[in-house]
């Protein structure tokens, strides 16, 4: 099975600064990576999927990148409405992993 | 609007099973895999597995094999989970969720677009 590395674990951040967010793959994935949102007692929410396309109606300061084992995701303006945990997951048929997450929390 | 109605949490003895369920309603049942997946307190996200409700073909993460049945009822357009030979190990969140492919002109994909509320199963004695 692929493993998906995320990293960092957390973050402590400001309202306003552009936070990157890494996931790593244990092999080439191509570009079958999505990521998901989850805030605390919530149901996780797709942001991105197949690497870089933003979801419908997800704000445009969400911006996801990478192919082959690297993937990036960016938020480029937080907002306090985006503490949450974020997951990376990978995609393959009846192979479907997620990273561990990363939380983030304000300073 | 789409929706996925998960049935209410379950308290249940080790060595038992349980039976959960995940309504749909919005679009049509059969055009769209459902995906399980467990979230166990304060961890990570893990996919137990996938059904087509056309079809009922599944597909399971190894790990679960074993563990978890998944089966559908059309008439109802609601998917279940069986968790057998319960142990502490399975208490946690178990969500639903739509399954959605697409193909980008290059190469296919897939995401997880709606998710059901999740269902609590507490094993204990």
């Amino acid at each position: 099975n692929t493993v998906m590395t995320q990293s960092p674990t957390s973050m402590f951040i400001s309202v306003g600064d552009r936070v990157t967010m890494n996931c790593k793959a244990s092999q080439n994935v191509g570009t079958n990576v999505d990521w998901y949102q989850q805030k605390t007692g919530q149901s996780p929410k797709l942001l991105i999927y197949g690497a870089s396309n933003r979801y419908t109606g997800v704000p445009d300061r969400f911006t996801g990148s990478g192919s082959g084992t690297d993937f990036t995701l960016t938020i480029s303006n937080m907002q306090a409405e985006d503490l949450a945990v974020y997951y990376c997951l990978q995609y393959n048929y009846n192979s479907n992993t997620f990273g561990a997450g990363t939380k983030l929390e304000l300073k | 609007q789409v929706q996925l109605q998960q049935s209410g949490a379950e308290l249940t003895k080790p060595g038992s099973s349980v039976k959960i369920s995940c309504k749909a309603s919005g679009y049509t049942f059969t055009s769209y895999d459902i995906s399980w997946i467990k979230q166990r307190p304060g961890q990570a996200l893990e996919w137990i597995g996938a059904i087509n409700p056309g079809s009922g073909g599944t597909g399971y993460n190894e790990k679960f094999k074993g563990k978890a049945t998944l089966t559908v009822d059309k008439s109802s357009s609601t998917a279940f989970m069986q968790l057998s030979s319960l142990t502490p190990e399975d208490t946690a969140v178990y969500y639903c969720a739509r399954s959605n492919f697409y193909y980008d002109g290059t190469s296919y994909g897939y995401y997880f677009d709606y998710w059901g509320q999740g269902v609590m199963v507490t094993v204990s004695s």
